[in-house]
């Protein structure tokens, strides 16, 4: 069975710099999906970012790019010029894409918090 | 287009009571499923749907009951609350079972006391 973790649970970031969250994962498939979801104080579940597994290059969406070290299973999340509405939880999953389950299997999340 | 709709978004029960959380999705999508979100657990997969009368267990499917009787409507029931289901509870669907993105409801949160 898959496995995602993210083993901060929470990091600070100063308003308009850069931070890092980490994760990390183990399978032994070869082809999966790999995902950065935020969780704001509604609730409402944001997908970020994903990178698909047989990409070597790493996935970028605006200000959030990530680092896909496929061979160490890591699967880090840059956030550049952080903003106050970044803060929220951020979680890791994992998807295969073989079987019929496909389920997304996450990790317990990183809560972060943007100062001014 | 509402996306994935699911009703109601706060709910509190008593022990031994019943509910159905309704979900409902749009956008053709073959795939669906109900997550629970407890502090420190991320997200786990309760049971899932594959199609219109395909239902199928996830991790933790024990005191809840699925069915899939059209592609629109994911409805998961409780038998009898117990206070361990004090929860959020997520839906979410996908184009198939495949696809690389699921697009998530806005969560019911659960009390049972």
């Amino acid at each position: 069975a898959q496995t995602v973790t993210q083993s901060q649970p929470e990091m600070s970031v100063q308003e308009a710099e850069t931070v890092t969250l980490s994760c990390t994962y183990d399978t032994s498939e070869s082809d999966y999906y790999l995902f950065w979801y935020k969780q704001p104080p509604s609730r409402q579940m944001i997908l970020v970012i994903r990178q698909e597994a047989y990409k070597q290059q790493n996935a970028t969406e605006n200000r959030f790019s990530v680092n896909f070290q496929k061979a160490a299973k890591s699967f880090s999340l840059k956030i550049s010029d952080s903003q106050l509405g970044d803060a929220a939880m951020y979680f890791c999953a994992y998807r295969s894409v073989t079987g019929a389950n496909s389920k997304l299997t996450f990790g317990k999340g990183i809560t972060l918090s943007v100062r001014p | 287009n509402a996306g994935v709709t699911q009703t109601p978004k706060f709910q509190v029960l008593k022990t031994g009571q019943s509910m159905t959380l309704q979900c409902a999705q749009d956008m053709n999508h073959e795939y669906m499923s109900w997550y629970r979100q407890d502090p420190g657990m991320g997200l786990r997969l309760i049971h899932y749907s594959v199609g219109a009368g395909i239902t199928d267990q996830g991790e933790v499917p024990n005191g809840y009951n699925v069915s899939r009787s059209t592609t629109e409507d994911f409805p998961l029931r409780l038998l009898s609350a117990a206070p361990s289901q004090t929860s959020v509870y997520f839906c979410a669907s996908s184009y198939t079972a495949r696809y690389y993105e699921q697009y998530f409801g806005p969560g019911t949160r659960l009390t049972v006391t």
